[in-house]
């Protein structure tokens, strides 16, 4: 089905491991997000890519990694998990230009607790 | 340093009244804003958009205003209906000279009471 797509939607880790959340697209756009929701703090950028192999920090990258080596895919990695990253983290994309391609479109949500 | 504020955490409205979102910025450059409605345990789904340029934009019960000179923004929701009861999030877009990005504020619940 087209659309985005977040994997796992669920998780509980501990911490100190590693972790990694998976995004998926099939709309072919060019940029892809992460951002963690936390009470008080809305929606906060963690990483952004305008495209492949291309990857930008936002304003909370400390303790996360991306990667994007193909159009469709962003993953996030929490390299050491800690209690400060339990969150719902989600996962987002967008055009480059013309009519309403600056819409952003999320994926449903994962839940990432850290124990 | 928050570029993006919606400074009322909540807001209550009686159904069939006009719901009004209030929206702040601080950088003149962003060049398209954006409004987004959470419902609880769902990712963000887009509601309306403007661009810099314009200032005003309708799309059935809701219209976004842009006053520029005051760094402002509004979502207009009329008539509000119990199922508009949601999280509204602002989020504006950086300008595009190589990459950009969006900034959204801390939202606001909306309860629409039937």
């Amino acid at each position: 089905d087209a659309g985005i797509t977040q994997s796992p939607r669920y998780k509980i880790t501990e911490t100190g491991r590693q972790v990694t959340l998976m995004c998926h697209q099939t709309w072919s756009h060019s940029y892809m997000f992460w951002y963690r929701q936390d009470l008080g703090h809305g929606l906060r950028l963690i990483y952004y890519s305008a495209a492949a192999d291309i990857t930008d920090k936002g304003e909370v990258p400390d303790g996360y990694v991306v990667s994007r080596s193909k159009t469709e895919n962003f993953p996030l990695t929490l390299e050491s998990a800690t209690r400060s990253q339990t969150s719902v983290y989600f996962c987002a994309s967008s055009g480059t230009g013309g009519r309403s391609s600056y819409e952003q479109y999320f994926g449903p949500g994962t839940r990432l607790t850290v124990t | 340093d928050q570029q993006v504020k919606q400074n009322s955490p909540s807001l209550s409205v009686q159904e069939g009244r006009i719901s009004i979102l209030n929206c702040d910025y601080t950088n003149s450059m962003f060049d398209y804003f954006l409004w987004y409605k959470k419902y609880p345990a769902e990712g963000p789904t887009f509601l309306i958009s403007i661009s810099s340029i314009k200032d005003k934009n309708e799309d059935g019960r809701f219209t976004v205003f842009l006053n520029k000179s005051a760094k402002h923004l509004s979502l207009h929701i009329v008539p509000s209906q119990p199922g508009d009861s949601a999280v509204y999030f602002c989020a504006a877009k950086t300008p595009t000279s190589g990459t950009y990005k969006y900034i959204f504020g801390t939202g606001t619940r909306l309860k629409v009471l039937a």
